[in-house]
């Protein structure tokens, strides 16, 4: 599996949009993006997934770079329930849909 | 969607005794899973439960030691065998449903 690089940490402010980075330069061309939240004390959640276009829902925003080295989960408001780790999955195609997981970013939000 | 459910919810075992861990799911989803999560960790995935036949286990997980059975397409067990205090940790699994993977609220070990 491609591996992917995340920043350990993040802090945002209440209300305010947060852009999560994530680095994958050596994503094949099937792969596809994936992310998924924990809440504390919780399993994770899917956030969202895209493979080249970018990709809106109601929880965030991904945007995929052209060259799909990289991507941003974007919250455009964020809220206190926000506070999680985020973490950023490549899943191919021909893949079994198991997810490895790498150490996430743990995102804070500010009152 | 999916929701899934585990028992128990937590537990304190001995060490050297076993425990079962149930994961049922209120759909049929395709595939399901059983990850651990140690104290302040990410999650590592233990292994694929595949419906009617030997469990797929990840490098460095055995089925002597984590014996996993699924006996239909909505449920699964993990059995956590032989337990020490290395193995104190939240047990979590999760099913496939199109893309998205759903997971239980975990199983939270402490074995002494």
């Amino acid at each position: 599996d491609a591996k992917t690089t995340q920043p350990n940490s993040m802090e945002s402010n209440e209300e305010e949009p947060v852009h999560l980075p994530c680095n994958h330069s050596t994503i094949s061309g099937t792969d596809y993006i994936h992310w998924y939240r924990q809440l504390p004390s919780q399993g994770p959640e899917y956030v969202i997934h895209g493979l080249t276009s970018n990709v809106n829902n109601r929880m965030a925003s991904l945007a995929i770079a052209e060259d799909r080295k990289s991507s941003t989960l974007i919250l455009h408001r964020a809220t206190l329930r926000d506070a999680a780790v985020y973490y950023c999955i490549l899943i191919g195609i021909q893949g079994a849909q198991k997810l490895v997981f790498g150490q996430g970013t743990r995102l804070t939000i500010n009152p | 969607s999916a929701v899934i459910s585990q028992k128990p919810s937590r537990d304190i075992c001995q060490r050297g005794t076993s425990l079962t861990i149930q994961c049922q799911v209120d759909s049929q989803v395709t595939m399901m899973f059983w990850y651990r999560q140690q104290p302040g960790q990410s999650l590592t995935l233990i292994a694929t439960a595949n419906q009617g036949s030997e469990a797929t286990y990840e490098s460095g997980f055995v089925i002597d030691k984590f014996p996993i059975s699924r006996p239909n397409l909505t449920f699964s067990t993990l059995t956590v065998s032989n337990m020490s205090p290395e193995d104190s940790s939240i047990y979590l699994c999760s099913g496939s449903l199109n893309y998205e993977q759903y997971f239980g609220p975990g199983t939270r070990l402490t074995v002494t």
